[in-house]
């Protein structure tokens, strides 16, 4: 069954920290790896994205690392501020299939 | 806003009701999407229609009835729902250069059956 496992389920940083959040995947042939904010009353968001080709991707505060090798990719949120705090799904897909989600991450930024 | 707009928001229905979701999107998308969210789970894919035509059954209870009459347009018909059935259900597009990649999603029909 195809799955993608995200940890952990919560998180709390301080202000100014580094927010990690980590995904492992089991289906080789995925080829895109997504990564979706959601605040609290509203649909998740598309924050970042990474295909197998390369090991890292970076948008502002927002960094993708992907480890092909151990089938494993993470979410790093340089200088975490209030405004992070919300729920993180990594996710998976072929394109032609449907997104596989991981269980989400519940982020709390502390002033 | 992101362009999906979903109606109601929020609905309560008994077992024996039949009711439906309505979804809208204004951004020119020609693939759309059904979720289901539930606490402590992935979200499940449960339909997807690409062009109006369904591309995807994800082995959903019938009593969960899909209809895409248009690109901008999709429904999700309820009826004889199980108290397990309340969930948030999140409609998304996405052009179909980027099937099941780049989704918008609404933000949500929180239904609640009793």
């Amino acid at each position: 069954q195809q799955q993608v496992k995200q940890s952990p389920q919560s998180l709390i940083v301080q202000k100014g920290g580094i927010s990690i959040i980590n995904c492992a995947y089991e289906n080789t042939a995925f080829d895109y790896f997504p990564w979706y904010q959601q605040f609290p009353g509203k649909g998740p968001a598309l924050l970042i994205a990474i295909r197998p080709d390369v090991s890292e991707k970076k948008e502002g505060r927002f960094t993708i690392s992907f480890n092909k090798s151990a089938k494993q990719f993470s979410l790093h949120i340089m200088d975490s501020q209030p405004g992070d705090s919300a729920t993180y799904f990594c996710a998976a897909t072929l394109g032609t299939d449907g997104l596989t989600f991981g269980k989400g991450t519940h982020l709390i930024i502390q002033p | 806003e992101t362009g999906v707009t979903q109606t109601p928001r929020h609905l309560v229905m008994g077992m024996t009701n039949k009711k439906s979701l309505k979804c809208e999107q204004h951004l020119g998308h020609n693939a759309m999407y059904w979720y289901k969210q539930s606490a402590k789970k992935p979200l499940e894919l449960m339909f997807v229609y690409s062009l109006e035509e369904r591309v995807e059954n994800n082995s959903v209870p019938s009593r969960f009835s899909p209809e895409c009459p248009n690109s901008s347009h999709l429904f999700l018909h309820l009826h004889t729902l199980q108290p397990e059935d309340s969930a948030l259900y999140l409609c998304a597009s996405s052009l179909r250069s980027q099937f099941n990649e780049k989704l918008f999603f609404g933000s949500g029909t929180q239904l609640s059956v009793l």
